[in-house]
Formats: structure tokens, sequence, C-alpha cells
């Protein structure tokens, strides 16, 4: 089985910023790599799909790269609405696996 | 509008059944491979299970094979999780999540199982 790992676990960062979320699979992957937000209470939202494409209606601040095994997740200018934890997710191989998830927080 | 409502879900007892069902609109439910994702209280997302459109191909995480079963009926454009030989650890929020491009493209809002004494 693939897994998913992702850094930091949680991120505490400041309206406007630019924050960086990394994922490493444990083989590669080629581009099967998938990025979510999940709010609170919420269900997850695809944002990113094949490790670079952003999903229809998802804000242009939002972008990822990589390839392989080393994945990057960006928010290029952090808003108040971005708060959630984010997971990555690879679909290489069943089973299907998802990241331990990145918690972001306002400072 | 695409959309996914779960039910089925509640309190069971340790080694009892459950039931979920996803009921699909606003899509071709018998175009897609659908998807049974789960979330522990506080925890990450675990993918469940895999059913392909036709029903021909169907797979499960190593930790619920032998004990749940993934079914769809594409008349009735809804999707199934029958889960039996349940355990405190099976308790999470269960999600029936669309595959399109191999990421889950919609969810629905969940349903929750707890399985206590």
């Amino acid at each position: 089985d693939i897994q998913m790992t992702q850094s930091p676990s949680s991120l505490s960062a400041s309206v406007g910023d630019r924050v960086t979320i990394t994922c490493q699979a444990s083989q590669d992957i080629s581009n099967y790599l998938n990025w979510y937000q999940q709010k609170p209470g919420k269900a997850p939202k695809l944002l990113i799909y094949d490790a670079s494409n952003l999903e229809t209606g998802v804000p242009s601040r939002f972008s990822g790269s990589g390839s392989g095994t080393d994945f990057t997740f960006t928010i290029s200018s952090l808003q108040p609405e971005d708060i959630a934890t984010y997971y990555c997710q690879q679909y290489d191989n069943l089973p299907y696996s998802f990241g331990q998830g990145t918690k972001l927080e306002i400072k | 509008e695409v959309q996914l409502v779960e039910s089925g879900g509640g309190l069971v007892q340790p080694g009892g059944s459950l039931r979920l069902s996803c009921a699909a609109s606003g899509f071709t439910f018998s175009s897609y491979s659908m998807n049974w994702v789960r979330q522990a209280p506080g925890k990450g997302l675990e993918w469940v299970s895999y059913i392909s459109s036709s029903s021909s191909t169907i797979y499960y995480a190593d930790s619920v094979k032998g004990r749940f079963t993934i079914s769809r009926d594409n008349a009735k454009n809804s999707l199934y999780l029958q889960m039996n030989s349940l355990r405190a650890e099976d308790t999470a929020v269960y999600y029936c999540a669309r595959l399109e491009r191999g990421g889950f493209d919609y969810w629905g809002q969940g349903t929750l199982v707890t399985v206590s004494s």
C-alpha cells in the first residue's frame, strides 16, 4: 500500500501570507495526486486534481505542483475563508490513500 | 446540480449490522464509479470501498474486507454499504463520493455511524 506523508500537521499563518504544504508518497505515483479542503463539519472539497490542475470554480490563489513522490500545495495569499484542513490523496494504486491532513489556522 | 444524500447511520452495538444508502441526483449515476470514504471523530479521511459503474469491479480497504459489502442500483440511482460485524473502530462519518479522473469530485453530507454498547 502507498503511504502519504503530509507536513506540517498544523500551520498558523497571517492573512495575505503564502502558505505551502508538502505531501510525500512512499513510492512513485507519477502525477496521480489530488488535494482537498475540508472545513469543520463539512464534506471535503476537491481543489486540485492530477497534482496541478485547478478544479472548476476554485480560486486561482490555490495551486499544486510535483510528480513522482514529492508534491506541494500552495495558497499564494491566505484569506480568512481558507481556514480548513487540507488533505492530499493518491490514486495511482488501490487502496486509495490520504495524507494525515494539515490544519491551517489564522495567526 | 449534483447531489449525494446519505442515510442509514445511527447507533449500533458491537457485532451488529447497518446498511447505509446514498441517493444520487443531478448526473448520470450509471456512468460513474462510486466510493465510500469514512472519517473517525477528530481523525483524517480513510477510503473504504469502490464500485465501478456497472458493479463489475469492487474493492475494499483491508480494514473492512469480509465485513462490508458495497453495491449499487443504477435504476434507483442509489449506492449502498452493508456493514456487518461492526466494531468500535468503525465509528465514523461515512461519505459517499463520486469518482472522476481519480478524484472524489462530489461528496454527500455524510452519515454518522456509532458503534457502542
